[in-house]
């Protein structure tokens, strides 16, 4: 079973462009979450999907922060315009079934704004 | 507002030795919490998954306990590796759904 894949691994652009991160979850799982790590900083959750459907996006930092997940399965993570404190780790997790169970995490997507 | 604490920091020991890593956060209603192994520039590897009515979770060389009232975890790492160099993160589910993470305990085992 495949396990949840992020795309781009890596990301550098400049101040004011656009940067669209993915993310494919594990087959079947519902739930689907964005956390990001900023420099020198904790993991922090951005949102999280049930299926198609935003059920906490009290992460998003702003605006300028747009996430979508057409028909349930994969989902993107935008940024425009990208300013230098989008710099960081944004991860993708997923699971099956929401409360209990384990959260199972992508490799990271390492977006460098210069 | 839920906080999360690691230490320590950072952690440098000899192969073969016993090591507790311990975490500590401040509100005591949680689901559950969980464990996650990162090595560099890699995602995270779930390591174990405690539910609030557990007291603790073994898996292999590692033993985790829970004791919520008091708003503690500690991960225990039996026989030290030097394969298990890598930062160590707590997180809590303070819901149904999202984690707070900790800041991490880097740890290293040196042959």
């Amino acid at each position: 079973e495949a396990g949840v894949t992020q795309f781009p691994s890596h990301s550098v652009i400049e101040k004011g462009q656009t940067v669209t991160l993915r993310c494919d979850p594990i087959s079947g799982h519902d739930n689907l979450y964005w956390y990001r790590r900023v420099m020198g900083k904790e993991i922090k959750f951005l949102l999280h999907f049930v299926k198609e459907s935003k059920q906490d996006e009290s992460g998003m930092p702003n605006n300028r922060f747009l996430a979508e997940r057409t028909g349930g399965t994969y989902s993107t993570l935008k940024v425009q315009p990208a300013e230098l404190e989008d710099s960081g780790v944004y991860f993708c997790a997923s699971s099956k079934n929401r409360g209990q169970e384990t959260q199972y995490f992508g490799p990271g997507t390492r977006l460098l704004v210069l | 507002k839920q906080e999360v604490t690691q230490i320590p920091a950072a952690l440098s020991v000899p192969e073969g030795e016993n090591l507790v890593l311990n975490c500590s956060f401040t509100d005591s209603a949680i689901y559950n919490l969980q464990w996650f192994r990162q090595d560099p520039g890699k995602g995270l590897t779930s390591l174990l998954l405690i539910q609030s009515s557990q007291r603790e979770q073994t898996s292999g060389r590692l033993n985790a306990s829970l004791d919520k009232s008091s708003g503690r975890s500690t991960l225990y790492i039996a026989a030290s590796q030097p394969g298990d160099s890598a930062t160590y993160l707590c997180a809590v589910r303070p819901g149904a759904d999202k984690l707070i993470f900790g800041t991490g305990t880097r740890l290293q085992v040196f042959p």
